[in-house]
């Protein structure tokens, strides 16, 4: 069992939008804003889209958006696209380091 | 940029010591304010975090993993290491090193190297 809940699958169509949930508790996510995102294709290691909850690092499309309210985040996924078919995982970094089970995102 | 390569052992025995090396190129290992971390992922499973170092040398180790899990240093080669004692086939996974930090995603990271624990 992780130490952040995800639902294990999500989908949409390409064009829509898809938003995933991560839940944690006050003493990660609640109470810090140090939630990342990361994006795992087949075959390849994570890649992060999304830190500190809202923040996109250079080159990731902004259709990636991040939020947070209490003790969950959120990725949101706008304006889908057939490469956006992947494994998301999210993560909480104060102190001990902690993984979601990661949520599969279909592009139907 | 930044840019970590795993190296080690394919295939290790049951009971025996898993080490990997992360080895660090395109910037010094020894600089403050940068934690190098190791995750692991099982077959068709979700991200673990393992544990990480600092560059001083201090550790912080998942609860679940410490009593087997020792990571070093070593700043004159620009690597970190990862030791797993006692390993068994729930040790089989693509290992993963990371630079990460308090507060920072975990970014870059490596290509991942797979460990099979197996007689």
């Amino acid at each position: 069992q992780s130490a952040l809940t995800q639902p294990p699958s999500a989908s949409g169509s390409p064009g829509q939008s898809v938003t995933i949930s991560c839940t944690g508790t006050s003493n990660d996510i609640g109470g810090y804003d140090y939630v990342s995102w990361y994006q795992q294709h087949p075959g390849k290691a994570p890649k992060v889209i999304i830190f500190e909850v809202t923040k996109r690092p250079s080159g990731v499309p902004d259709r990636f958006s991040g939020s947070k309210s209490g003790n969950t985040a959120s990725l949101t996924v706008s304006g889908l696209q057939a490469e956006d078919e992947a494994v998301y995982y999210c993560s909480s970094s104060a102190g001990t380091r902690l993984f979601g089970g990661g949520t599969k995102l279909t592009v139907l | 940029q930044v840019q970590l390569q795993e190296s080690g052992p394919g295939l290790v025995k049951p009971s025996q010591i898993l080490s990997l090396t992360c080895t660090v190129s395109g910037g010094s290992i020894n600089r403050g304010g940068n934690y190098w971390s190791w995750i692991r992922q099982h077959p068709g499973k979700g991200l673990e975090w393992i544990g990480y170092i600092y560059y001083s040398g201090s550790t912080y180790y998942n609860p679940s993993l410490k009593s087997r899990v020792t990571i070093s240093i070593d700043t004159s080669k620009n690597q970190f290491s990862l030791r797993l004692s006692s390993v068994t086939a729930a040790d089989t996974a693509v290992y993963y090193c990371a630079k990460d930090g308090f507060g920072v995603p975990l970014d870059p990271w490596g290509q991942g190297t797979l460990v099979i624990v197996s007689s």
